[in-house]
């Protein structure tokens, strides 16, 4: 079975600091992976998605993730956070052979805290 | 972008009362939608995938008869949660995905807002 792993519940950067988030991930075809992000008492708004291709994608706010087949990895990086960007954030998969009933499975969420 | 608005974004109600979330999209027709249930500080548990003009898919543990959907549009998926009892309090999170046209990249799963249900 799929699965998604955050294996940090809390992290806590500097005000412009640079910024990692890892993801990990179990399933044995090629996954399309997702970041999305949820400010509290909100819904989820995606932040950059893997499909295929050139395996550093660049999503918006800054914020860019690499795909690393050989280490089942999807980090989540920034260069420089900003206060805004305190938030939860997780890391989702979901099945090659993408359609329109396909489920995506989150993980447990990773909750930044920005130190002023 | 496109825009999945739920409502109510939340509704306090008696236990034994039931409550019905509506989710819907606005500017694209979406044949699936997800519902997903969010306890504090954890993360989304999809508990059923709504499917326009037929019966919803239920995860393993949800309970059907407490946990109603109907998607009778293409554009409206509904949650009723029957008899609520307070341990039914939650954060609902519907979600739909976009075939494509509407400028996004085709497939992209937009959420709503949320709706935060808690029962006295």
């Amino acid at each position: 079975a799929q699965s998604v792993t955050q294996p940090d519940i809390h992290i806590t950067v500097s005000e412009g600091a640079s910024l990692e988030l890892r993801c990990n991930y179990s399933y044995g075809a090629t996954p399309y992976l997702f970041w999305y992000v949820q400010s509290p008492g909100q819904g989820l708004q995606l932040l950059l998605k893997y499909f295929s291709g050139d395996t550093l994608v660049q999503g918006i706010k800054g914020f860019e993730a690499e795909f690393k087949r050989s280490q089942s990895s999807f980090n989540l990086r920034k260069p420089s956070v900003h206060w805004s960007d305190a938030a939860e954030y997780f890391c989702a998969v979901t099945y090659t052979g993408y359609s329109s009933a396909s489920k995506i499975i989150f993980g447990s969420g990773t909750r930044l805290s920005i130190r002023p | 972008g496109a825009v999945v608005s739920q409502h109510p974004s939340w509704v306090i109600c008696k236990s034994g009362t039931s409550v019905k979330i509506e989710c819907r999209s606005l500017d694209f027709q979406a044949t699936t939608m997800f519902w997903y249930r969010q306890f504090p500080k954890q993360s989304l548990m999809l508990m059923a995938t709504s499917n326009e003009g037929s019966k919803a898919t239920y995860e393993q543990g949800v309970e059907k008869d407490k946990f109603l959907i109907n998607h009778a549009s293409l554009t409206l998926s509904t949650l009723t949660v029957t008899s609520a009892h307070p341990e039914d309090s939650s954060f609902y999170i519907c979600s739909a995905r976009d075939p494509g046209g509407s400028g996004s990249y085709p497939g992209e799963l937009f959420f709503g807002e949320g709706s935060r249900l808690t029962v006295l």
